[in-house]
């Protein structure tokens, strides 16, 4: 199993260029997030889905957009980068969502997708 | 916003020795979880320990969960060279909440 793959590894921006981040699980999992990690700030959840065509809002969810059509795959779009969406951005994955219990809870996370808004 | 701080921000140890790190949370939990990030790295998941739980292992790993006080300590025995890493403790609010939040983590440095 592959896991959690996130594409690109490294992407370089304009502010004003708009971009899609792809994650894609092969694990079967239901639940699928996007988080930003900046230094001195943790892990922000951007946004979540607990299965195929559901999404919510996380805790920073303004200038980008997501989607899940697949329960494999659950891509993250740039609208329009600005300097603030340089970060570090993760994927990550579990086993529960609406149809089991969240006890659970445990993430499997992508290696990160670096990306820099000029 | 975020529910877990950890603390010490960073850590510096020699090799042989325990690391000690404690988190601290807001609001009550389900579970609280305790995940590793090696230099440039995805985040690895450690354990997870239930709010109904107080003290759970892993090898070389101890955690503890003091729910009155809202915090949790990890403690890592004999440490090695490749523990050197960030940790992060998370926490799980409930039934219903399909959100895990993190804290900033703590830097832990072994020194071989």
């Amino acid at each position: 199993n592959a896991g959690v793959t996130q594409t690109p590894k490294f992407q370089v921006l304009k502010t004003g260029q708009s971009m899609t981040l792809q994650c894609a699980q092969d694990m079967n999992h239901e639940y699928m997030s996007w988080y930003r990690q900046d230094p001195g700030m943790g892990l922000r959840l951007i946004h979540y889905s607990v299965g195929a065509g559901i999404t919510d809002q996380g805790e920073v969810p303004n200038g980008y957009n997501v989607s899940r059509s697949t329960t494999e795959d659950f891509p993250l779009r740039l609208l329009s980068a600005a300097p603030s969406q340089t970060s570090v951005y993760f994927c990550a994955s579990s086993p529960f969502g609406t149809g089991n219990s969240p006890n659970t809870g445990e993430l499997f996370f992508g290696e990160g997708s670096r990306l820099t808004v000029l | 916003s975020q529910q877990g701080e950890e603390d010490p921000q960073a850590l510096s140890i020699q090799e042989g020795e325990n690391a000690t790190m404690n988190c601290s949370y807001k609001t009550s939990i389900n579970n609280l979880q305790w995940y590793r990030q090696n230099s440039g790295r995805g985040l690895v998941h450690l354990i997870l320990i239930r709010s109904n739980e107080r003290e759970k292992h892993s090898g070389r790993l101890r955690v503890t969960l003091d729910t009155s006080k809202k915090s949790s300590s990890l403690l890592i025995t004999a440490s090695r060279a490749a523990d050197t890493a960030s940790y992060f403790c998370a926490t799980h609010s409930g039934a219903g909440s399909y959100q895990l939040t993190f804290g900033k983590g703590t830097k832990l440095s072994v020194i071989p």
